[in-house]
């Protein structure tokens, strides 16, 4: 079946800088990528999606990229701010969504 | 209000005793699913539904037990809680499997003594 694998699973980075997580999947038949961001004692809730017949979506500061040949896709957060910080899921359909561990950010003021 | 609604949000128990967390939508969304949330392990689905009366399992089902009897309520009952069954446990739900956005509830946490 279906397996995500999420990286960092921490990351701690410096106001304004830019936070950069990586997933791999290891179905090819994967078609589907959203990504939730959980903040510290709420609910997990999407903040960007792609899916597999384009390579890049942007959203202001978030982008999310897809290498299919390489099954694997990325989110991009640029220019991060304190409120940024929070547990971050990628995930992979196939059938049935499959979540990576998850990635906390922490944005140091 | 668009939401999924989860009840109790908080319990302590004791091994042994059945439990029903249940779970909620309003936005007549054919496909919901529960997941458990545990430190390092990420989202597990535990049990989905793709609709009324469709039910099936996810990667983590042993020890629970779902009905989807309507399309609104999708409870997960823990017949016989064990200890490991202590974490985090949310119930989402979308238009349909393959359309998008999960919607999730406020989440319950479990402690089974």
């Amino acid at each position: 079946g279906e397996n995500v694998e999420q990286h960092p699973s921490t990351l701690s980075v410096q106001e304004g800088d830019s936070a950069v997580i990586k997933c791999t999947y290891s179905d090819s038949a994967s078609n589907y990528f959203p990504w939730y961001k959980q903040e510290l004692g709420k609910r997990p809730q999407l903040i960007i999606d792609i899916r597999s017949n384009v390579g890049e979506k942007k959203d202001q500061r978030i982008a999310v990229t897809l290498n299919k040949t390489a099954k694997h896709f990325s989110l991009h957060i640029t220019e991060t701010q304190p409120e940024d910080s929070a547990v971050y899921f990628c995930a992979a359909y196939t059938g049935k969504l499959i979540f990576g561990q998850g990635t906390t950010l922490q944005v140091k003021p | 209000e668009a939401q999924v609604t989860q009840n109790p949000r908080y319990l302590i128990t004791v091994t042994g005793k059945k439990l029903t967390v249940t779970c909620s939508q309003n936005m007549n969304h054919e496909y919901m699913s529960w997941y458990r949330q545990d430190p390092g392990l990420g989202l597990r689905q535990i049990y989905y539904s793709m609709n009324v009366e469709v039910t099936d399992k996810g990667d983590v089902p042993e020890g629970y037990k779902v009905s989807r009897k309507e399309k609104r309520n999708f409870p997960l009952i823990l017949e016989s809680p064990s200890p490991n069954q202590t974490s985090l446990y949310f119930c989402a739900s979308s238009l349909t499997v393959d359309t998008g956005e999960l919607f999730f509830g406020e989440g319950s946490r479990l402690t089974v003594l």
